[in-house]
């Protein structure tokens, strides 16, 4: 089986940094993705983590232990447009289809 | 760009109907996907394809079928229509291997009254 967890509800102040996590158990694993989705609007890609270490990707940077099974995305320099539901997603073996979290709603205040 | 198109962006069908949703992508991927998703309950797979004319069953297959006749694009297809599949409906394609992200369509949110 698969079990995906990440908080559900975070909130965090303009300009701050702050941290997602996700933790995972999959039979297999052949990657994590981490997505972005606004209210009313698809998913759209933010990064892949294969191999442990962090990625960094101008404010957005992910870091994955798979020995821990866990990850989490940093957003740094927090902007108001980044209130929005980040969704962390596993592919396990092989060219399986993606396995979603519930999603964190991350809400940025003044 | 990717471009991931969902025939229609808001649905209205009753009871019984039989109801289509259409996915086209434009990026010639082999895969393509279904989702459900729901407050609480996250993104749910409903059938993926990895080819023109496969399908395979996702994690909530009932009360669903789909068609792939061609490589760009993969119907949903609720042969009676009840209200617990009132949702939003999200299409997906990506290329085949394990590297590779799922690009998604805007959604079509269904109502079943």
């Amino acid at each position: 089986g698969q079990n995906i967890d990440q908080p559900t509800e975070m909130t965090a102040t303009e300009g701050a940094i702050v941290q997602i996590n996700c933790t995972y158990q999959t039979s297999g694993f052949n990657g994590l993705f981490w997505y972005q989705q606004h209210a009313g609007e698809a998913p759209t890609f933010l990064s892949y983590n294969v191999l442990d270490g962090l990625e960094e990707k101008g404010r957005f940077s992910s870091f994955l232990s798979r020995s821990k099974g866990y990850s989490y995305l940093l957003l740094k320099e927090l902007q108001m447009k980044d209130s929005a539901s980040y969704l962390c997603a596993v592919r396990g073996s092989g060219n399986t289809p993606l396995v979603f979290g519930k999603g964190t709603r991350l809400s940025v205040i003044a | 760009d990717v471009k991931v198109t969902q025939s229609s962006r808001y649905l209205v069908k009753r009871t019984g109907e039989k109801v289509f949703l259409e996915c086209v992508q434009d990026m010639d991927h082999e895969n393509m996907f279904w989702y459900r998703q729901d407050p609480g309950l996250g993104l749910r797979l409903i059938y993926f394809s990895y080819d023109v004319k496969m399908k395979e069953k996702g994690d909530i297959p009932e009360g669903y079928s789909v068609s792939r006749e061609k490589k760009e694009r993969f119907s949903l297809i609720l042969e009676s229509a009840s209200t617990n599949q009132t949702s939003m409906y999200l299409c997906a394609s990506s290329f085949g291997g394990s590297s590779y992200e799922q690009y998604f369509g805007p959604g079509t949110r269904l109502t079943v009254t």
